[in-house]
């Protein structure tokens, strides 16, 4: 079964620097990659997915993400962090063969001022 | 277009008894997904139900069940309460569904249950 792994349960940086978040993923089939964003008391939102087109996938609010199939990751970035991107971050895999998603145990990301 | 609504949002309830949670979809979607989400186990899924017809089970007791009418509407029930139950339990909804791994789901705010 397809699984994903988020390497840092909580991630620091300070306004304006690199954010980077780590996924890596199993899946015996091409999968599907998804990023979401969850906010305090809310639902989650989906930052972007991946299903096979392009590689690099833009998202909404400046992120990326690379789909790297040697690498099995697909890691989520932004180029400078701003204050209101504080949130947890899930990366997320499906593939056409199962009728679930599976999700990764989320990334908290603090913002410095 | 109105998002994925959940009632009700908070929910306080005692070991034993039992709960019943609703979701609306977005209007059109005809595939409602449920998670459960705790601190110490993440996100994990539930069910999904296609129109009125549950598609796929997670790992779950059968105290945990599940229904949808033929407004697209869901609800999930648990039964016989335990401590553990405590969780959000955020509901999602597809236009497709979760079959073919591709479709985007679209989550509501949540329930909060706590179990005393």
């Amino acid at each position: 079964a397809q699984s994903v792994t988020q390497l840092g349960s909580h991630v620091s940086v300070s306004e304006g620097a690199l954010v980077l978040l780590r996924c890596n993923y199993s899946s015996s089939v091409p999968p599907y990659l998804f990023w979401y964003v969850q906010y305090p008391n809310q639902g989650l939102q989906l930052l972007l997915k991946y299903t096979s087109a392009a590689t690099l996938v833009k998202g909404i609010n400046g992120f990326e993400a690379e789909f790297k199939k040697s690498e099995t990751s697909f890691h989520l970035t932004k180029p400078s962090a701003h204050m209101s991107d504080a949130a947890e971050y899930f990366c997320a895999v499906s593939d056409r063969n199962n009728n679930d998603m599976r999700f990764g145990a989320g990334t908290r990301l603090t913002v410095k001022p | 277009k109105a998002g994925v609504t959940q009632t009700p949002r908070y929910l306080i309830k005692t070991r034993g008894q039992q709960v019943t949670l609703s979701c609306s979809p977005i209007s059109g979607h005809r595939s409602v997904s449920w998670y459960q989400q705790t601190p110490g186990q993440g996100l994990q899924f539930l069910f999904e139900y296609f129109s009125e017809t549950q598609r796929n089970k997670g790992n779950f007791p059968g105290r945990f069940s599940g229904r949808q009418f033929s407004n697209s509407r869901s609800e999930m029930n648990v039964s016989t309460l335990e401590l553990g139950d405590s969780a959000l339990y955020l509901c999602a909804s597809s236009r497709q569904g979760l079959a073919g791994g591709r479709n985007e789901q679209f989550f509501g705010p949540g329930t909060r249950l706590t179990v005393l």
